[in-house]
């Protein structure tokens, strides 16, 4: 059963829009989020992450929002950049129970920022 | 600060052998996680050791084990290997805390079983 799930395999977007990549959870125990992203033959990147205290995080490009209720979260990436072409994971952990100091990781997204 | 370092990033064996990956975490993180990345099931957590202990433990089999020593470092050994072990072994450190948990991964091992 998948705790942490990216619906939408790929996603195209043109240099200059907004990139939203969506991700939904079903464990209530996860409390920390994070987003990867990773390019062909290196491991994963850390992009940016949340508390399940917080609403909202921003770092630069990348925002990151969390709606605890219904357990779902998104990154927002504007103005969108071809460099930005990658695959694009979220993940989950929790602090108790049996996922603490693990990350659940969805199966991720493939941006694609055409020029 | 040097990166996660994973050892070797290709590994080709056979059917039945044994392997063994190493990881050498970040300075200063105790908390090291191995990964299996496959195209059909994506990143699944194998297993976690902090400060030489086991922590954590995924679905996996007995087949799939590791250990940690007192510099940290880590190696993960897979016995009678089987084709569908055949994938991208990732590892991951951290400084340990279970609350706001970011992990920073090497490159990988890409192992091929033939």
């Amino acid at each position: 059963d998948q705790q942490v799930k990216q619906n939408s395999p790929s996603l195209s977007v043109q240099e200059g829009r907004i990139s939203i990549l969506n991700c939904d959870y079903t464990n209530s125990m996860f409390d920390y989020f994070l987003w990867y992203k990773k390019y062909p033959a290196e491991g994963p990147t850390f992009l940016i992450s949340i508390s399940s205290i917080k609403d909202k995080n921003e770092d630069g490009r990348f925002t990151v929002f969390l709606n605890k209720s219904a357990k779902h979260l998104s990154l927002h990436i504007v103005p969108s950049q071809p460099g930005d072409s990658a695959v694009y994971f979220c993940a989950a952990s929790a602090s108790e129970g049996g996922s603490q100091g693990n990350l659940i990781f969805g199966k991720g997204t493939k941006l694609s920022v055409k020029p | 600060k040097a990166g996660v370092t994973q050892t070797p990033r290709y590994l080709i064996k056979t059917r039945g052998q044994q392997v063994t990956l190493s990881c050498s975490p970040i300075s200063g993180h105790r908390s090291v996680s191995w990964y299996q990345q496959t195209p059909g099931q994506g990143l699944q957590f194998l297993f976690e050791y902090f400060s030489e202990t086991q922590r954590n433990k995924g679905n996996f089999p007995g087949r799939f084990s590791g250990r940690q020593f007192s510099n940290s470092r880590s190696e993960m050994n897979v016995s009678t290997l089987e084709l569908g072990d055949s994938a991208l072994y990732l590892c991951a450190s951290s400084f340990g805390g279970v609350v706001k948990n970011i992990q920073y991964f090497g490159a990988g091992t890409r192992l091929s079983v033939l």
